[in-house]
């Protein structure tokens, strides 16, 4: 059975002060990991899929990177907007299906 | 740009009502899917389906079914609602490319009293 476990729960930061967010997995072949963000009551909002380990995606002040057990979602110099919950999901060999993290809420405060 | 649509943002039903969820998409994908989202349970997949009138169990189909008679339509069905199933659904659709990420709709907040 695929497994997420995202941490931590919820993080607060000051503007312009960078961290990072993890998502650890376990997934039999793995397919693809994938990052959402999601703003309250709205669906989440594709960010990025990575495919296999090293491999590394941006945007704007996004940044995702993936090893063989775990993916962290660098945030650099936040600004109140980026505050959101974001998501973490894998898919395993043989299904279109994927298995979802908890999520990390992230307030970003001025 | 993917859009999916959920019909309604909000809806209140009574105990014992059959209630009805309808989603659109419009990128023509193959595949589409029900989660429901509750806090502290995270995301949770209820049914999905890979083509015109297929259906695949979730990890939670109980108290659920679901239609799909047309590519673009996909309906979730709560076939005699309880408290229990008061949630966000969340409806995704993708290419059936396994590689595709989902793409959601905005969610509908039902509430069952």
């Amino acid at each position: 059975e695929d497994q997420v476990t995202q941490s931590p729960e919820a993080l607060r930061l000051q503007e312009g002060e960078s961290s990072s967010l993890n998502c650890s997995y376990t997934v039999s072949g793995l397919r693809g990991l994938f990052w959402y963000r999601q703003d309250p009551g709205k669906g989440p909002e594709f960010l990025f899929t990575l495919y296999s380990a090293g491999e590394e995606k941006e945007k704007e002040r996004l940044k995702a990177t993936l090893t063989k057990k775990e993916s962290f979602l660098h945030i650099t110099a936040p600004k109140p907007e980026d505050s959101a919950t974001y998501l973490c999901a894998v898919r395993g060999s043989g299904y279109s299906t994927l298995t979802f993290g908890k999520g990390t809420m992230l307030l970003v405060s001025p | 740009d993917v859009k999916v649509t959920q019909s309604s943002r909000y809806l209140v039903k009574r105990t014992g009502e059959k209630v009805f969820l309808e989603c659109v998409q419009d990128m023509d994908h193959e595949n589409m899917f029900w989660y429901r989202q509750d806090p502290g349970l995270g995301l949770r997949l209820i049914y999905f389906s890979y083509d015109v009138k297929m259906k695949e169990k979730g990890d939670i189909p109980e108290g659920y079914s679901v239609s799909r008679e047309k590519k673009e339509r996909f309906s979730l069905i709560l076939e005699s609602a309880s408290t229990n199933q008061t949630s966000m659904y969340l409806c995704a659709s993708s290419f059936g490319v396994r590689n595709s990420p989902l793409h959601f709709g905005n969610g509908t907040r039902l509430t069952v009293t």
